[in-house]
Formats: structure tokens, C-alpha cells, sequence
């Protein structure tokens, strides 16, 4: 079984413009979350897809948002970077039900320059 | 307001000894709570989890303890070894039948020495 992918693994963007980072979940999974990981401020959650609707938001501003396709595939738009927004950009898929788990991909590493 | 404290931030253990990291979460409606491993240039990797309807679970060389009263839980993982080294990291969900919405602790970096 494939595991979550995340495409691309690195970015360099210039403050100011907007990214795109894309999520594959796994096979049959219907929930993809999306948290941001940096040095100082750890793991944190940004927000939740479930079916195409989203379920669950973090603290982050509004130039961070998201999507969620009919295949379950998400995407996250990243609008007017800073410099602040460099960071590891993880995506995790789970399943449904109570003993599901959440599986991450590798990460996007995005640097904002 | 950071709702999962993890500590010791860092940890250095000689080959055999028995790591633990602690948590304590303030948020009464978290209802799982797992454990992650990350190694560098990778994403996290679930080690173990637990409900707060049992104060203990083992998996292999892991060890969750829960205190619901206490509101903490701990890792401890047996006959460490120099593999183990990486980052843990300790979380809490109010998902119920969904984990997408975990809240992280800073994160402990072990070290295990040969």
C-alpha cells in the first residue's frame, strides 16, 4: 500500500508570492490534515479535510488555506509568504472509525527568501 | 496557549537504559493520545497510542503510562537502543473516531549512546 505522498519535497519562493503544495493520501483514506513544523513553535495543526469539507481549523491566518478533492487528494495555498512561513509543511491521512491512525508523508520543505 | 507540555526537551541515555519522556495536556475533552518517532528528512512515524480508558499500554519496547487524574502520560521505551535515537514527539485529539486533528507536544530529541 502507498503510502502518503507530498509533492514537492522542496520549495524556494520569494516573500510575497503565494505556493501550492499537493497531498496524495493513502488508498482509501478520507481524512487529510495539514500541520506546519519549524524549529521553535514545533508541530502545529493547520487544518482538516474530510470529505471534501473543512472539518477542522488551526490558529493560522487566512493567507492559509485549503482544499480537498473528490479522490481525496488536498491541496494548501500559501498566499503573500513571509518570511516566517519557511517551514516543513506536513500532510497526514487516516482512515475512519475509532483505532485509526494518522500516517504522515515526508513533507514539503518550503523556504521563503 | 500550548495544551500539551512535553518534557525534557532533550535526553541522553546510554545503550540499554530506559528513556522517558513526559506529558501533561490541560484540555479534559482529549480523548487520544499518541506517541511519534521522527528521524531527520522524514515525516513522523505513530510508535504507540492510548485511550484514557486504560492507565497502561505495551508495544514491544514501548511503554505508555496514563494518569487521568493527573492529566500526564509518559513514554518509556525498554532496552534502548543507538536506533532509537530521534525526535519524539507526544500528541492529544478530541477526534474521537478521528485523529486529524492532533495537537503536538515541543518535542524530546533522544539520544542513545553506544
Amino acid at each position: 500500500k502507498a503510502g502518503v505522498t507530498q509533492t514537492p519535497r522542496y520549495l524556494i519562493k520569494t516573500r510575497g508570492q503565494q505556493v501550492t503544495l499537493s497531498c496524495s493520501p493513502i488508498s482509501g483514506h478520507r481524512s487529510v490534515s495539514w500541520y506546519q513544523q519549524t524549529p521553535g513553535q514545533g508541530l502545529q495543526f493547520l487544518f482538516e479535510y474530510f470529505s471534501e469539507t473543512q472539518r477542522n481549523k488551526g490558529n493560522f491566518p487566512g493567507r492559509f488555506s485549503g482544499r480537498q478533492f473528490s479522490n481525496s487528494r488536498s491541496e494548501m495555498n500559501v498566499s503573500t509568504l513571509e518570511l516566517g512561513d519557511s517551514a516543513l509543511y506536513l500532510c497526514a491521512s487516516s482512515g475512519t472509525g475509532r483505532n485509526t491512525e494518522a500516517f504522515f508523508g515526508q513533507g514539503t520543505r518550503l523556504t521563503v527568501v | 496557549q500550548q495544551q500539551v507540555k512535553q518534557s525534557p526537551q532533550s535526553l541522553i541515555v546510554q545503550k540499554g537504559g530506559i528513556p522517558i519522556i513526559n506529558c501533561a495536556y490541560e484540555n479534559t475533552a482529549f480523548d487520544y493520545f499518541p506517541w511519534y518517532q521522527q528521524f531527520p528528512g522524514k515525516g513522523p512515524a505513530l510508535l504507540i497510542a492510548i485511550r484514557p480508558d486504560v492507565s497502561e499500554k505495551k508495544e514491544g519496547r514501548f511503554t505508555i503510562s496514563f494518569n487521568k487524574s493527573a492529566k500526564q502520560f509518559s513514554l518509556h521505551i525498554m532496552d534502548s537502543q543507538p536506533g532509537d535515537s530521534a525526535t519524539y514527539f507526544c500528541a492529544a485529539s478530541t477526534g474521537g473516531g478521528s485523529q486529524g486533528n492532533l495537537i503536538f507536544g515541543k518535542g524530546t530529541k533522544l539520544s542513545v549512546k553506544p
